[in-house]
């Protein structure tokens, strides 16, 4: 069955980065975009921006331009998002998602991976 | 940015009564429009895509409908189970954007 394994959460403190990947299994990893997605009480849900996991191709959302790079690993089947320049607002669980044959809807999700950034 | 405004933002029901949550877009957008489930420390999950088509493994008590700008998810007949947020996220702009949510809650 698809599964997306996200890793741990990370406690950044403002000005770093973090790097939180997306493990992949039970399909064909390159044939299916992977996209994120930003989740906080306030902002709600926010979409971030998609790669397409064959060529490496990206489509990011305006506002997350300069904030979140996404990369793949094909040889692990796993999706990177590094989110650079961290500040609290930056604070939030941020999910990776799959669809089942165009970009969206999401039918797949990974767990969330909480960051947290703080002093 | 198409803007989703979902209402109401709380729906208060008893189990057993069917209920309506409302999702209306800022512009047009055919029946682009995708209906999630959110429980308390989980991932959204897909129930309903492009207004009203169903996806496998969901119970049939969820239905969705509507077209341009005006979409609805039908309940019908609540379960404990149900309790939960529920959102709308629309995919006609590639820009994808989400409603606020609305939460129904056991009253």
């Amino acid at each position: 069955q698809v599964q997306l394994q996200q890793s741990g959460a990370e406690l950044a403190k403002p000005g770093s980065s973090v790097k939180i990947s997306c493990k992949a299994s039970g399909y064909t990893f390159t044939s299916y975009y992977i996209s994120w997605i930003k989740q906080t009480t306030g902002q709600g849900l926010e979409y971030i921006g998609y790669i397409n996991t064959g060529s490496g191709g990206t489509n990011y959302n305006e506002k997350f331009k300069g904030k979140a790079t996404l990369t793949v690993d094909k040889s692990s089947s796993t999706a990177f998002m590094q989110l650079s320049s961290l500040t609290p607002d930056d604070s939030a669980v941020y999910y990776c998602a799959r669809g089942a044959m165009m970009v969206s809807p999401f039918a797949y999700w990974g767990q969330g991976t909480l960051v947290t950034v703080s002093s | 940015n198409i803007v989703l405004t979902q209402s109401p933002a709380t729906l208060s029901v008893t189990p057993g009564e069917s209920v309506s949550l409302s999702c209306r877009a800022s512009q047009s957008i055919s029946t682009s429009i995708h209906w999630y489930q959110q429980k308390s420390n989980e991932s959204p999950r897909l129930l309903i895509k492009y207004a009203s088509q169903s996806i496998s493994g969901i119970p049939s008590r969820f239905s969705g409908s509507g077209s341009g700008t005006d979409f609805t998810l039908s309940i019908n007949r609540v379960e404990s189970e149900d309790f939960s947020i529920y959102y709308c996220q629309q995919s006609y702009s590639s820009l994808y954007t989400f409603g606020a949510g609305t939460k129904l809650e056991l009253k």
